[in-house]
């Protein structure tokens, strides 16, 4: 069965701090992993890893794919208090066909 | 403001009620996918339709029905509600193959069953 784990649930950190967030997946023909940012409102793209496409950066934020160890990491540095949201991962599998999404960590920048 | 559209923002209902929520993409895109967040479940994928076409299903219940029409909006018809079907429905978009195009989100309905 598929499953995606996030960790941690969630973390309180201070202006400045540097988060690293975890997904984990088992799925059958994983095709491709996403992270989405979700604040009060709609989830917004973050970054999208593939087997071509292993690490990604974005000014403070970048991710990493490790396929060995089916897993991926999200890291923010240099926090902000505009960081705080949920972090969703999610996992394109069976051939692009199916699509689930981990449980989500909640962060909380402090100034 | 990604571009996607959906009605009605907000719906109460009461239970064994039948209600339509609708989505319009991005203009150009051809993919719609469906979604439901409640607290206890996190974010499901429901359903997703390609220009029309019904590609890929999640955890859907039999109780919902989505289609996507000639002019690409799409309707999730939510049938025999129950309490537990009280949760955010997001309605997403994009230009083409699932798995290699970002998605774009619309701002949600948010559905209370009492």
């Amino acid at each position: 069965e598929d499953k995606v784990v996030q960790s941690p649930l969630s973390l309180v950190v201070h202006e400045g701090d540097t988060v690293t967030l975890n997904c984990s997946y088992e799925v059958t023909n994983f095709r491709s992993l996403l992270w989405y940012k979700q604040e009060k409102k709609a989830p917004t793209f973050l970054f999208m890893l593939t087997s071509s496409g292993i690490e990604k950066k974005s000014g403070r934020l970048s991710s990493i794919l490790d396929k060995k160890e089916l897993s991926s990491i999200l890291n923010i540095t240099a926090t902000q208090t505009g960081d705080s949201a949920i972090y969703l991962c999610a996992v394109y599998w069976a051939a692009g066909n199916k699509l689930t999404f981990g449980g989500g960590t909640r962060v909380l920048v402090k100034p | 403001d990604s571009g996607v559209t959906q009605t009605p923002k907000h719906l109460i209902t009461a239970t064994g009620q039948r209600v339509t929520l609708r989505c319009s993409p991005r203009s150009g895109d051809l993919s719609v996918y469906w979604y439901q967040q409640s607290l206890d479940q996190g974010l499901q994928f429901l359903i997703h339709y390609y220009n029309g076409e019904e590609r890929a299903k999640g955890n859907i219940l039999e109780r919902f029905s989505a289609q996507q029409f000639p002019d690409l909006h799409s309707e999730l018809n939510l049938s025999s509600l129950e309490l537990g079907d009280s949760a955010l429905y997001f309605c997403a978009s994009s230009v083409g193959l699932p798995d290699q195009e970002t998605q774009y989100f619309g701002p949600g309905t948010r559905l209370l069953v009492l």
